[in-house]
């Protein structure tokens, strides 16, 4: 079946650091991928989303490219700050609306 | 933007107990909600999608008589855990999408219920 790896945390960094969370997946056909955040206190957010290969998501400086050869969808950052600390999620979207995540990356910045 | 609301919170109940745990869509009307399970340091597992005027579809292993899931109206979904134990202990997170929302429209997250079983 379809299941989600991504890195386990959890990652410390010092303000604009440059950040990398890997993810890869197993999947049948081509599946969609998403990075979720879930800040402290608060529900899952989608960050960015990416639907074929090769295509870029972005959003809030950050990125993921969705890499078929590789089956990754790594999430960087050129620079972070303090309020990107929060637990991320990867996460795809085969063939039915269920989502399948990874375990969760947690983000610590410090100033 | 989209608001899924989810209540409580936080509830700590006794064992043989039941629970209700609400999740509202305020502001755009979901035909499918989903019941996920969050055990600590472990990922989101999906428990069941919750289909308006219908039964709820349960995943592998999810006990369908324990979790009692019901969808009665286009922006409420409501999960009952029947007789809970403490290995019931979880953090439950409902999501949904909206109605008219394209096969790619997000999912919207509600925040959470921390369910403590004594």
């Amino acid at each position: 079946g379809n299941s989600v790896t991504q890195m386990e945390g959890p990652v410390t960094l010092s303000e604009e650091a440059f950040l990398t969370i890997n993810c890869t997946y197993t999947a049948t056909g081509y599946p969609s991928l998403f990075w979720y955040v879930q800040y402290p206190g608060e529900g899952l957010q989608l960050l960015l989303k990416a639907t074929k290969a090769d295509d870029k998501g972005s959003n809030k400086g950050f990125e993921a490219t969705y890499r078929k050869e590789t089956t990754s969808f790594h999430l960087e950052k050129g620079s972070v700050q303090v309020s990107d600390s929060a637990v991320y999620f990867c996460a795809l979207r085969g063939g039915s609306e269920k989502l399948v995540f990874g375990k969760g990356t947690k983000l610590t910045v410090n100033p | 933007g989209a608001v899924v609301s989810q209540h409580p919170s936080r509830v700590i109940c006794k064992s043989g107990t039941s629970v209700k745990i609400e999740c509202r869509s305020l502001d755009f009307q979901a035909t499918t909600m989903f019941w996920y399970r969050q055990f600590p340091k472990q990922s989101l597992m999906l428990m069941a999608t919750s289909n308006e005027g219908s039964k709820a579809t349960y995943e592998q292993g999810v006990e369908k008589d324990k979790f009692l899931i019901n969808h009665a109206s286009l922006t409420l979904s409501t999960l009952t855990v029947t007789s809970a134990h403490p290995e019931d202990s979880s953090f439950y997170i409902c999501s949904a999408r909206a109605r008219d929302g394209v096969d790619d429209s997000p999912l919207h997250f509600g925040n959470g219920t921390r369910l403590t079983v004594t």
